[in-house]
């Protein structure tokens, strides 16, 4: 059973538009949520990450949002550059020393010219 | 300063062999992390590391998988004979370990078993 659940395989946007990726959670113990970004033949670079506690985190082109009672959280990335194509995973733990991090299986995002 | 390394990057075998996938954390970091991704599924975790403690291996899918930290620090991932189905990029992340979630990968060991 997928705790993390990423059910758009790919999304085209157009550069300088908004990409909006998605994710849902089934397990409400999580708390803390993150977002990876993977080029190929490279390891998963972090992102950004939101705590239960907020219901949005911004950190330049790069917002993520959090809805608890939805179990849902979104990345929105504005504006789009060529750059952003990558994999993107979104993942969630539970906070305390319990580290162990469940991932979604990934959304493509293509940037088109 | 140096991020997470891993050995090989590549490695083909055949079905059936033991293999040995290496992976340098980032000094200074107490939590080590296994993850394999085959193709098409996001990131399996197999195994973690923190400290001295014993390690989780609640990830592990079969007993022919097993992983050593030595010293803190480097850590080894086996996988005695090898299946088609072990065929996947195994990726090592390391953490502070302090509560910090974020991770740092590395850049993974593509296995391919013929």
């Amino acid at each position: 059973d997928q705790q993390v659940k990423q059910n758009s395989p790919s999304l085209s946007v157009q550069e300088g538009r908004i990409s909006i990726l998605n994710c849902d959670y089934t397990n409400s113990m999580f708390d803390y949520f993150l977002w990876y970004k993977k080029y190929p033949a490279e390891g998963p670079t972090f992102l950004i990450s939101i705590s239960s506690i907020k219901d949005k985190n911004e950190d330049g082109r790069f917002t993520v949002f959090l809805n608890k009672s939805a179990k849902h959280l979104s990345l929105h990335i504005v504006p789009s550059q060529p750059g952003d194509s990558a994999v993107y995973f979104c993942a969630a733990s539970k906070s305390g020393r319990d580290d162990k991090i469940i991932f979604g299986k990934g959304t493509r995002l293509h940037i088109l010219p | 300063g140096a991020g997470v390394s891993q050995s090989p990057s590549n490695k083909v075998t055949e079905k059936g062999k033991d293999v040995e996938l290496r992976c340098d954390p980032i000094s200074g970091h107490t939590a080590l992390y296994w993850y394999r991704q085959s193709l098409g599924q996001g990131l399996e975790f197999l195994i973690y590391f923190q400290g001295n403690s014993a390690p989780d291996k609640s990830g592990l899918p079969s007993d022919r998988f097993s992983a050593e930290r030595t010293g803190g620090s480097v850590s080894t991932l086996t996988i005695q004979r090898t299946q088609q189905e072990d065929s996947a990029v195994y990726l090592c992340a390391s953490s502070y370990g302090t509560g910090d979630e974020t991770q740092y990968f590395g850049p993974g060991t593509r296995l391919l078993v013929l």
